[in-house]
């Protein structure tokens, strides 16, 4: 069975701060992928980022950056120097290897930036 | 990139109605469609994978007779949730799957519609 933890419910900071958010996994598959998603008022997810078991690079895209530990199964996100509309909940996500569909959310981070 | 809509995105219905929820996926196709659950402050939840042409596999505890899944072809699958009482208001989600593959690469990427929020009085 999959299972993803966001142990963090919820977050505030103020503008420009940096901020990370954790998510850590259990999967007995060897290959998988693992998302995240930005889910603003609106309810519509936005898809920020995957990433495939076989990849371990860090990733930076702007303001935004992931750190992928397989030893540790964790795959956080850092946002730099947070601004007000980073405000959503932010979903951690595990699926299969070519099976991108089905899969497993964590509950969920509520950032708020605060001007 | 590829788009994937959800109609209605907002319906209230009496309590004992059921009501239809399309996915379309635009702008490719889609033998595989999802359907997902999220309940308020809460995070989503996998209900049945729609294939198309065959029957819908369900995840545990879904019920199958009262959420009804038709994917007929390959850019649509409905749900149909029969026979709605309050308790299955809720914020409904599909995605599509994207999935090509060639002699040296292939790609497998899922794309959500927008939501379909479901009010039953």
């Amino acid at each position: 069975a999959q299972k993803v933890t966001q142990a963090q419910t919820e977050i505030s900071v103020v503008e420009k701060e940096d901020v990370t958010l954790d998510c850590v996994y259990e999967t007995r598959d060897t290959t998988y992928y693992l998302f995240w998603y930005k889910q603003p008022p609106s309810g519509e997810l936005v898809f920020l980022i995957r990433r495939n078991s076989f990849d371990e690079q860090n990733e930076i895209s702007g303001r935004y950056s992931w750190n992928f530990q397989k030893s540790t199964s964790s795959f956080n996100f850092t946002i730099t120097a947070s601004q007000v509309v980073d405000s959503a909940v932010y979903f951690c996500a595990l699926s299969e290897l070519f099976n991108a569909g089905k899969s497993t959310f964590g509950d969920g981070t509520t950032l708020t930036v605060k001007p | 990139g590829a788009v994937v809509s959800q109609h209605p995105s907002r319906v209230i219905c009496k309590s004992g109605t059921s009501v239809k929820i399309e996915c379309r996926s635009l702008d490719f196709q889609a033998t595989t469609m999802f359907w997902y659950r999220q309940f308020p402050k809460q995070s989503l939840m996998l209900m049945a994978t729609s294939n198309e042409g065959s029957k819908a596999t369900y995840e545990q505890g879904v019920e199958k007779d009262k959420f009804l899944i038709n994917h007929a072809s390959l850019t649509l699958s409905t749900l149909t949730v029969t026979s709605a009482h309050p308790e299955d208001s809720s914020f409904y989600i599909c995605s599509a799957r994207a999935f090509a593959s060639g002699p040296q690469t292939s790609t497998d990427t899922q794309y959500f519609g927008p939501g379909t929020r479901l009010t039953v009085l």
